[in-house]
């Protein structure tokens, strides 16, 4: 399984957009790019995932350069709720297990 | 929306007791998963499951964790003899077949042992 390095955190404020970026150098051909999100004490939450190019969906786009080596979730005019830890995960979702290994993820704080 | 739900949502064993952590994966998904979280800790992954059987574990799930779909529905997790270490979160987690379909969490089991 691929491994994911992305910042350990991150802040902004409030209607600005926020780009965390992931580096997944050993990725492997039959692997995708998935990102979820958790809030304390609650379970993953799927937000976007993708193989190449760029991929968007009503709550972020996902950038995936031709190389596949990193990748970038965008999320558009941030709000506190927004406030969370964003996880990115490549893996072979074929086969019979398809698990996902979780990184340390991005601690997001959106401020007012 | 269809989503995987999760008994009971917290559940405190005295050591050494057996527990028993029950999910019901969404019901047309076929591969279902047990991960657990420490607290402030990231989220690890257990063990995995499809047609009945173990497709793959981790180092964590040892003899004293097994897994087991009694009926059409339900997934469980059993922890025999508990330990202190053994408090964490506890996330059930599905997914559909073929290339590229995502997972879909539970909200969690907090297992506290005393």
């Amino acid at each position: 399984l691929a491994k994911t390095t992305q910042p350990i955190s991150m802040d902004s404020y409030e209607g600005q957009e926020v780009n965390i970026t992931c580096s997944h150098n050993n990725i492997a051909t039959n692997d995708y790019i998935t990102w979820y999100q958790q809030f304390p004490s609650q379970g993953p939450r799927f937000i976007i995932q993708g193989y190449k190019t760029k991929v968007t969906n009503e709550v972020a786009s996902l950038f995936i350069p031709a190389d596949r080596k990193s990748s970038t979730l965008s999320l558009p005019r941030v709000s506190l709720s927004d406030t969370a830890v964003y996880y990115c995960l490549v893996g072979d979702l074929s086969g019979n297990t398809g698990k996902l290994i979780f990184g340390q993820g991005t601690t997001l704080q959106v401020k007012p | 929306e269809p989503e995987v739900t999760q008994t009971p949502s917290h559940q405190v064993t005295q050591m050494g007791q057996e527990v028993i952590l029950r999910c019901v994966p969404i019901s047309n998904h076929l591969y279902f998963y047990w991960y657990r979280q420490i607290l402030g800790q990231k989220v690890e992954f257990l063990v995995s499951f499809y047609n009945n059987e173990i497709s793959e574990k981790s180092e964590i799930f040892d003899d004293q964790f097994s897994v087991e779909r009694p009926d059409g529905s339900n997934f469980t997790l059993k922890i025999r003899s508990t330990k202190l270490e053994d408090s964490a979160m506890y996330f059930c987690a599905s997914r559909l077949t073929g290339r590229g379909t995502e997972a879909f969490f539970g909200q969690g089991t907090r297992l506290t042992v005393v």
